[in-house]
């Protein structure tokens, strides 16, 4: 299986700061990357798909890239509703897995 | 705007089988060339792939779960369904039914609300 690395586990931020959550794929997936953002009790939103593709309807502020097996998400500038739960998902291969994710928190 | 819905018991015994369908509403199962998904949550960690069938009717499943997991679809009803047999304490999650984006295979754009199974006697 393909080892999906987050970091980090939590972070500590204020509104208006540049966050950038990273992940490390275990072998190459190409560009067959997507991100997600989950708040407690609902499910997962999907926020960038294919590395770099935001999904529609997600804002402008959310970004993402690669390079090689690294992946980057940033959001520009934090809002309050940006704290939660992030998660990365390759599916470039079987089983597609996912990142053990990443807590945004209020600092 | 497809919209997904699981049903099931909240309650397993252990040993048992664990039933759970997804109704399909705003879009066809066997149309748009989508892969319908169950992903779990167990708690305090985080998101396993539990495996798919397809608008055509194929099935892959994640080789951790693949002796126990069958997925099926039910076209009459636009619903698919989960079984997981001989369950365990370590089933109990939260069980998510999802499609994947048009054009993005295994990107899962939409979501169900998620039905939180709990294993235990």
């Amino acid at each position: 299986d393909i080892q999906m690395t987050q970091s980090p586990s939590t972070l500590s931020a204020s509104v208006g700061d540049r966050v950038t959550i990273t992940c490390r794929a275990s072998q190459t997936i190409s560009s067959w990357l997507a991100w997600y953002q989950q708040k407690p009790g609902t499910a997962p939103k999907l926020l960038i798909y294919k590395a770099s593709s935001l999904q529609s309807g997600v804002p402008l502020r959310f970004s993402g890239s690669e390079s090689g097996t690294e992946f980057t998400l940033t959001i520009s500038s934090l809002q309050p509703d940006d704290f939660a739960n992030y998660y990365c998902q390759q599916y470039h291969s079987y089983p597609w897995t996912f990142g053990q994710g990443t807590k945004v928190e209020t600092k | 705007q497809v919209q997904l819905l699981e049903s099931g018991p909240g309650l397993v015994k252990p040993s048992q089988n664990l039933s759970l369908t997804c109704t399909v509403s705003g879009g066809s199962l066997s149309r748009g060339g989508f892969y319908w998904t169950w992903i779990r949550q167990r708690p305090g960690r985080g998101l396993e792939w539990i495996g798919y069938i397809s608008y055509s009717g194929s099935t892959y499943y994640n080789p951790s779960l693949k002796s126990r997991v069958i997925i099926s679809e039910d076209l009459s009803n636009n619903q698919f369904s989960l079984i997981l047999s001989s369950v365990t304490a370590a089933d109990t999650a939260v069980y998510y039914c999802a499609k994947d984006k048009t054009f993005a295979t295994g990107a899962f754009d939409i979501w169900g609300q998620g039905t939180m199974v709990t294993v235990s006697s």
